[in-house]
């Protein structure tokens, strides 16, 4: 399978307790994104990396939130002392490095906090 | 964002009717959309982009319109399938350096057999 691959798709987690996602994009796109869907709603923009760089950050990014690229392939999404606000379903995409090209989703990670 | 809540505008055809749906964006310098299928569970999947110095593109049974003026896209679906049924949004790229995606309310598109 050479499309965006996230793990864990379902992670259910305790309040309060730290959660990691993983993302690896397809080999070749330099382009990386992270967005945030909640339920009947369009992906909300995380933030953004260009290889191992992130450039854009969205206000919707709190402290509590780190991400990482450090070699520029896979990403990791950090969500510190999560909060039942926090749950949604988190997707990754990929694009090669050429403006106005598609983007490739993952198929997300669900993360539920009770 | 663009939350509508939960209740997504719902468009429901019998199988092999062609589909519509239509979409508006916001911002007039936004210069390529995207239109993805999303079914329960999955990420968007990609169905058929547009770049704004055209105002048609047609792929395999789909066909996406856009209208700058009005700052109007719609997705036109021939010879719906029972496979059709997901939800469909529209995501226009404002350019930049990140080219992020800003997605609109979607669509959930209903094939009755």
């Amino acid at each position: 399978d050479t499309g965006v691959s996230q793990d864990p798709r379902h992670k259910i987690t305790k309040r309060g307790q730290n959660v990691t996602f993983r993302c690896d994009p397809i080999s070749e796109h330099n382009r990386l994104y992270w967005y945030r869907q909640t339920l009947g709603q369009g992906p909300e923009f995380l933030t953004y990396f260009q290889n191992e760089a992130q450039l854009e950050k969205s206000r919707l990014l709190s402290d509590r939130f780190s991400a990482e690229r450090p070699k520029g392939s896979f990403s990791t999404l950090e969500i510190q002392r999560t909060e039942q606000g926090d749950s949604a379903m988190y997707l990754c995409a990929s694009s090669s490095g050429t403006e106005n090209t598609e983007a490739f989703f993952g198929q997300g990670t669900r993360l539920t906090v009770v | 964002g663009e939350s509508v809540g939960l209740h997504l505008p719902t468009l429901s055809v019998q199988e092999g009717d062609n589909s519509i749906i239509n979409c508006a964006y916001s911002n007039s310098a936004s210069d390529y959309f995207i239109w993805y299928k999303q079914e329960s569970g999955k990420g968007p999947q990609f169905i058929i982009d547009i770049r704004s110095n055209m105002d048609k593109r047609q792929g395999q049974r789909v066909t996406v319109l856009l209208n700058k003026t009005v700052k109007h896209l719609s997705l036109q679906i021939a010879a719906t399938q029972p496979g059709d049924s997901a939800v469909y949004f529209c995501a226009e790229n404002r350019g930049g350096a990140t080219n992020k995606l800003i997605f609109g309310t979607g669509t959930l598109l209903a094939v009755q057999p």
